[in-house]
């Protein structure tokens, strides 16, 4: 099942925040996220494990609400080089099963 | 490393023929997985491999077969073409990640540059 992201599209001014959110209705061990730029394949972000470890850029950051099922990811002072689509992706425990949400559209303008 | 390569680019069938797109990788990696993206839809798992001989269904396996001889190649066959198959299909592969609360998890997924498939 997909988890569920929102919203679903975002446009910021360059420098702005945004926060982008992920859900799911059963228990998750891992969320993992993900940039795509147009034509091109998904580029990995962080991943987010339940016990609260991370791996990912320095310069992303993300929460992960083992309780609520939920993660969100920050992006901060936004950049135009930030514009993209944000897929979250989602693992239960003991299976290896990436499944990822329908995306949610980033424009930053200048 | 040439990292996760498939084949062909594009493609373009005629309903009914079946055809097999092409994925290795050279990292050694244990998990590969492949997916569809349609558009408003994400990233949809079509199979995914956490081993050698060793398969399983994602979300939207029918239609769809793969097998996994090798921890380089995990080539997706279709087996007759239909239209609603139209759509750009992405190869992935990684390692796993072990967590300290015992779980294992799959770690940086590194994608192919994607297939363009077009059936008429």
């Amino acid at each position: 099942q997909q988890p569920v992201q929102s919203p679903q599209a975002v446009i910021l001014r360059e420098g702005e925040d945004a926060v982008i959110n992920c859900s799911s209705s059963k228990a998750l061990y891992s969320v993992h996220w993900y940039r795509q730029k147009h034509g091109e394949a998904p580029v990995f972000l962080m991943i987010l494990l339940k016990g609260g470890e991370q791996k990912g850029h320095e310069k992303i950051s993300a929460s992960f609400n083992e309780k609520k099922q939920q993660s969100s990811l920050y992006l901060t002072a936004s950049q135009l080089s930030y514009s993209g689509t944000y897929f979250c992706g989602t693992e239960n425990f003991g299976n290896e099963k990436l499944t990822f949400g329908t995306g949610t559209r980033l424009t930053i303008i200048p | 490393n040439a990292g996760v390569t498939q084949t062909p680019k594009f493609q373009v069938l005629k309903t009914g023929q079946s055809m097999t797109l092409q994925c290795a990788q050279d990292m050694n990696h244990e998990y590969m997985s492949w997916y569809r993206q349609d558009p408003g839809m994400g990233l949809r798992l079509i199979h995914y491999s956490v081993g050698a001989g060793i398969t399983d269904q994602g979300e939207v396996p029918n239609g769809y077969n793969v097998s996994r001889s090798t921890t380089e190649d995990f080539p997706l066959r279709l087996l007759s073409a239909a239209p609603s198959q139209t759509s750009v299909y992405f190869c992935a592969s990684s390692s796993t990640l072990s967590g300290a609360s015992g779980g294992i998890s799959t770690d940086t997924q590194y994608f192919g540059p994607g297939t363009r498939l077009t059936v008429l």
